[in-house]
């Protein structure tokens, strides 16, 4: 299976909003309600963001959501804060019963 | 409190072997799933694999399997990831995460996770 596909990178200004993309196939994204975001700041472990497209973790600020539609889910920070400056990572569950990530995405606070 | 404690790090040689080990506490370790992520050094995050140490259900990503095997002792609530001859390409950290059951029977997104545990793989 191949990776999903991220952006690169994405930068935006405090107290703006950013959008992060995430593009799979119908065997993943678009045929599961099953996408999770991370969050990767450098030298530490993910971070859970969003799971099963949209919900947060208890302790996740709600300025960061989740969406979905069709092949393509989408991580939207809003409210940015430079302790947002981060790596990005979407997932996926599979039909193959295992999970896939994406490529990642640099997030740059201006 | 959930915690996973990895093994400290390692540096191996070519074609050596390697166990390193992920120690779960504060949950009850069969009732969820451990799975393994690589890092490769600036890289991305990579889904490797998962095991549920209840029943020993182990599911690989086509990427890893053959390349790696995955076990559980729930005994000691700690799950293993295993090399029989290491590559240089190996140099990676690796993480280990729990995951919760989705679906009744598959595993679902990482919530904790462990330190990771850096493998460097050089002659």
């Amino acid at each position: 299976q191949s990776a999903l596909t991220q952006p690169a990178s994405v930068s935006g200004s405090p107290g703006h909003s950013i959008t992060i993309s995430c593009t799979g196939t119908s065997s993943d994204v678009g045929g599961y309600n099953y996408v999770s975001w991370y969050q990767q700041h450098p030298g530490k472990a993910p971070k859970l963001m969003i799971y099963e497209v949209s919900n947060r973790p208890s302790g996740v600020s709600n300025r960061f959501s989740g969406s979905k539609s069709g092949n393509t889910a989408s991580l939207t920070i809003s409210g940015l804060q430079a302790e947002d400056e981060a790596d990005y990572y979407c997932s996926s569950y599979t039909s193959s019963s295992t999970w896939v990530f994406g490529g990642g995405t640099k997030l740059t606070v201006l | 409190e959930v915690q996973l404690v990895q093994s400290g790090a390692e540096v191996k040689k070519p074609r050596e072997s390697l166990k390193i080990s992920c120690k779960g506490s504060g949950y009850s370790f069969t009732s969820y799933w451990i799975g393994w992520v690589r890092q490769m050094p600036g890289k991305g995050l990579e889904w490797m694999g998962i095991i549920y140490p209840g029943d020993s259900d182990t599911r690989y990503s086509p990427s890893f399997q053959g390349q790696v095997t995955i076990s559980a002792d729930e005994s000691i609530s700690t799950a293993y990831l295993q090399w029989s001859s290491l590559k240089a390409s190996d140099t990676a950290m690796y993480y280990c995460a729990r995951t919760d059951t989705i679906m009744i029977t598959e595993p679902g997104p990482a919530d904790y996770w462990g330190q990771g545990t850096l493998v460097t793989v050089s002659s």
